[in-house]
């Protein structure tokens, strides 16, 4: 079966700096995608980032950009010039094989310090 | 932009009462899809539909749940027998494709007393 997990369940950082928020994920197929998803204190589910896993190349959304190694199964992202709206909760997802239901991670809570 | 609505935002209900969660799905979107978030936990996948049917359900999609498409907007979840661990946000979610990503409404925060 396949999971996803995120090992950070809290961090922290400046306003204007970079952060990496981790995730590893597990799955038998080769064919799947990856989601990060932001939850703010409204908890609305928004989508930050996707990445197909037959593409190479890392994803990039303005200041979000994943580091994709599937060799690792590793999905990391990164967020930089941090902002204050930054803050809220990221999950990590997964979407493959014959399913087409999301795999979440536990989340990461992300606080952003001016 | 088009967006997943969902109505009502808060319902509080008695438990053993009947609730009706309602969204409106992206208007082009073919496939749906329904999650919960208890208070503090992760977000985890309840049923999916698709061509008017079921195309996928999980382990807590028990007999006490089910869906609906009722005309070509709403997209309805009714648990029958509310139980208070039901309480927690339910998400609608809407894709174009199975592959494509999915887009979430706001959500609705059940209360079962």
């Amino acid at each position: 079966a396949q999971t996803v997990t995120q090992s950070q369940p809290e961090m922290s950082v400046q306003e204007a700096e970079t952060v990496t928020l981790s995730c590893t994920y597990d799955t038998s197929e080769s064919d799947y995608y990856l989601f990060w998803y932001k939850q703010p204190p409204s908890r609305q589910m928004i989508l930050v980032i996707r990445q197909e896993a037959y593409k190479q190349q890392n994803a990039t959304e303005n200041r979000f950009s994943v580091n994709f190694q599937k060799a690792a199964k590793s999905f990391s992202l990164k967020i930089s010039d941090s902002q204050l709206g930054d803050a809220a909760m990221y999950f990590c997802a997964y979407n493959g094989g014959a399913t087409n239901k999301l795999i979440f991670g536990t989340g990461t809570l992300l606080a952003v310090q001016p | 932009e088009p967006e997943v609505t969902q109505t009502p935002s808060h319902q509080v209900t008695q438990m053993g009462q009947e609730v009706i969660l309602r969204c409106v799905p992206i208007s082009n979107h073919l496939y749906f899809y329904w999650y919960r978030q208890i208070l503090g936990q992760k977000v985890e996948f309840l049923v999916s539909f698709y061509n008017n049917e079921i195309s996928e359900k999980s382990e807590i999609f028990d007999d006490q749940f089910s869906v609906e498409r009722p005309d070509g907007s709403n997209f309805t979840l009714k648990i029958r027998s509310t139980k208070l661990e039901d309480s927690a946000m339910y998400f609608c979610a809407s894709s174009a494709l199975r592959e494509n990503e999915q887009f979430f409404g706001p959500g609705t925060r059940l209360t079962v007393l």
